[in-house]
């Protein structure tokens, strides 16, 4: 069985600080990796993903996402954040070659202060 | 291009009615996933299915829940005989390619069905 971890409910930061938003993942093979955020009465908008190849991979919005297989890890990161990046942000994870079905951490809540 | 499309995207039914959901994927999609988000959860997966063909309902209640992805048309999502758990975001995604690819999954805005 495949999951996914999302250790804090909430993250606050101040505009122009780092941004760190965790994830930790369980897979039975190797993963693919994914970021979602999700504004209010929104859809989930794709962030970026972990396939293979470069550990940092880079996605839209100046974020990037590290994988690292001996922590089981994909942390999302921004050097330096926006009000506008206050949503909701979900990691997933698939099973590469023999599933699809995507399984979605809780969510955290980023909420960046001006 | 439009993205994919949900409709209604808000839907209150009394229980025991039924709730049907709407999906259309984006154009060039042929591959359609459906997920439950309840409050303060993930999302969770309902049914992957390909044009006319249901590939994996095992995320789906046994009971009460259908879907469908006619040959022309949205896909559907039928909820009979609805209760107040069936209140949730039932978020509709497609892919181009096949779900073994690494292609990432599209999502629509949601519908937010309340059961009253």
């Amino acid at each position: 069985a495949q999951s996914v971890a999302q250790p804090e409910d909430q993250v606050n930061v101040a505009e122009g600080n780092p941004l760190t938003v965790k994830c930790t993942y369980s897979v039975s093979g190797n993963p693919y990796l994914f970021w979602y955020v999700q504004y209010p009465n929104r859809g989930l908008q794709f962030l970026l993903k972990y396939i293979t190849g470069d550990n940092l991979v880079k996605g839209s919005y100046g974020f990037e996402a590290e994988f690292n297989k001996s922590q089981t890890s994909f942390h999302l990161k921004k050097p330096s954040a926006l009000v506008s990046d206050s949503a909701l942000y979900f990691c997933a994870v698939r099973v590469r070659s023999n599933d699809y079905k995507l399984s979605f951490g809780a969510g955290t809540t980023v909420t960046v202060r001006a | 291009n439009a993205g994919v499309m949900q409709n209604p995207r808000h839907l209150v039914r009394r229980r025991g009615q039924e709730a049907r959901l709407r999906c259309s994927p984006m154009k060039g999609h042929s591959h359609v996933y459906w997920y439950r988000q309840l409050p303060e959860e993930g999302l969770k997966f309902m049914v992957y299915l390909q044009k006319e063909n249901i590939i994996d309902e095992s995320g789906m209640p046994k009971e009460r829940f259908s879907a469908e992805f006619p040959k022309e048309g949205p896909s559907i999502l039928r909820i009979q005989q609805v209760v107040r758990g069936d209140s949730a975001a039932y978020f509709c995604a497609s892919s181009t390619e096949g779900a073994w690819s690494s292609y990432e999954q599209y999502f629509g805005p949601g519908t937010r069905l309340t059961v009253t």
